[in-house]
């Protein structure tokens, strides 16, 4: 039972490209979410999905971020036109709906925008 | 606005000896505490948590401390052991069921185990 896989590990991205980052669930689990972690810095909370639904984007920058969860597929973040600033380390977590006590992170994409 | 502090970014402990991590937060609607480890390259990993009804939570070497009145928590790991070395997250959440949707983290404590 594979845990939460992320794709790619690392990415290096040249300013003004788009950035993709995917993220498959474990098994069974139907809700993904996307944090953000800035260097030296916690956890920032982006967004959260169910399949084809955005529960919660309050923690998504207003432009050049998107985030999707089709019906099949991974979970995809997109960042458009990247800037030096989004270089972070980007984590997806899954759960199950009725899991109360926090959810299983994949091992992240490192972002570097040169 | 940090809602979740962790006030001490690093910790060096004895091997054997107590780690304590603190964590603090401001927000009164945070009602379930969650402690991940992080280790380098990897993503955090679910270590033990506690509901707002109890004040106490104890997990083989781990033990975390709420104090509600405070808005403070504490880790606790005893023994500790060289494996334990990594960095420790308090994170928050209004209630157990939200906890499966956003948690609002600390910056996170290094500790390192000498052996």
């Amino acid at each position: 039972n594979a845990g939460v896989m992320q794709n790619p590990r690392h990415l290096v991205r040249r300013r003004g490209q788009e950035a993709r980052l995917r993220c498959s669930p474990m098994k069974g689990h139907s809700h993904v979410y996307w944090y953000r972690q800035l260097p030296e810095e916690g956890l920032k909370f982006m967004v959260y999905l169910q399949k084809e639904n955005i529960i919660d984007e309050s923690g998504m920058p207003k432009e050049r971020f998107s985030a999707e969860f089709p019906k099949e597929g991974p979970s995809i973040l997109r960042i458009q036109q990247v800037v030096r600033g989004d270089s972070a380390a980007y984590f997806c977590a899954s759960s199950p709906w009725d899991r109360g006590y926090g959810y299983t992170f994949g091992s992240g994409t490192r972002l570097t925008v040169v | 606005d940090q809602q979740v502090k962790q006030n001490s970014p690093s910790l060096s402990v004895q091997e054997g000896r107590i780690s304590i991590l603190n964590c603090d937060y401001t927000n009164s609607m945070f009602d379930y505490f969650l402690w991940y480890k992080k280790y380098p390259a990897e993503g955090p990993t679910f270590l033990i948590s506690i509901s707002s009804i109890k004040d106490k939570n104890e997990d083989g070497r781990f033990t975390v401390f709420l104090n509600k009145s405070a808005k403070h928590l504490s880790l606790h790991i005893v023994p500790s052991q060289p494996g334990d070395s990594a960095v420790y997250f308090c994170a928050a959440s209004p209630s157990q069921k939200a906890a499966g949707n956003k948690l609002t983290f600390g910056g996170g404590t290094r500790v390192l185990v000498k052996p």
